[in-house]
């Protein structure tokens, strides 16, 4: 069956480091991949979309990686920011279908 | 702001009762997709329609039902409610056209069972 797994449950960072979060998944030949950012009690927030004829794709302080011969992807926020300690989920698409997403990572951006 | 609304942000209702959770797609959107996430726990995908037809089912209980009507917002049915229901339903939209397939999702609603 298909599997999603993100690095780590929590990931602390000090501010100003670059956070680097993992997703793998398994039995998936995804076209795309999308990374989304989750605050508490609210509904995730689309952050980038990879396709996967993409090897990289970066917005402002954000960059995502998609191997998909390792079937994974990388993202990345550097300059990190308390701002951005929020739950951060991949979720790999095939072509729209069964969405499903992985199960998160918590970051926290330390002061 | 994503432009997608629910309804009601939180309900109360006891065991065996059904309810009704409402969501408005962003305009022009034609897909619509329903999401439980309970407490600690990750976002399960439930259904989606797009133009009004089902397209995709995931883990849906046999007592969830939805649809999605001819002005596009849609509807999810819950019913005979048991406290494991108690959870967040996201509602999401996309498909406003060129390819893309991100989802914007609505503010949620908090169902609790009690």
């Amino acid at each position: 069956s298909q599997k999603i797994e993100q690095n780590s449950e929590a990931l602390n960072i000090q501010e100003g480091k670059t956070a680097t979060l993992t997703c793998n998944y398994t039995n998936y030949s995804p076209a795309y991949l999308q990374w989304y950012r989750q605050d508490p009690g609210r509904g995730p927030v689309f952050l980038l979309l990879i396709r996967e004829n993409e090897k990289e794709k970066r917005k402002e302080r954000l960059k995502v990686t998609f191997d998909t011969t390792l079937k994974q992807s990388l993202f990345h926020i550097t300059a990190s920011q308390p701002a951005d300690s929020a739950t951060y989920l991949c979720a790999p698409d095939n072509y729209g279908q069964n969405f499903v997403f992985g199960p998160g990572t918590r970051l926290s951006v330390l002061p | 702001d994503s432009g997608v609304t629910q309804t009601p942000k939180h309900l109360i209702t006891a065991t065996g009762q059904r309810v009704t959770l409402r969501c408005s797609p962003r305009s022009g959107d034609l897909s619509v997709y329903w999401y439980q996430q309970s407490l600690d726990q990750g976002l399960q995908f439930l259904i989606q329609y797009y133009n009004g037809e089902e397209r995709a089912k995931g883990n849906i209980l046999e007592r969830f039902s939805a649809q999605q009507f001819p002005d596009l917002h849609s509807e999810l049915n819950l019913s005979s409610l048991e406290l494991g229901d108690s959870a967040l339903y996201f509602c999401a939209s996309s498909g406003s056209g060129g390819g893309r397939v991100e989802q914007y999702f609505g503010p949620g609603t908090r169902l609790t069972v009690t």
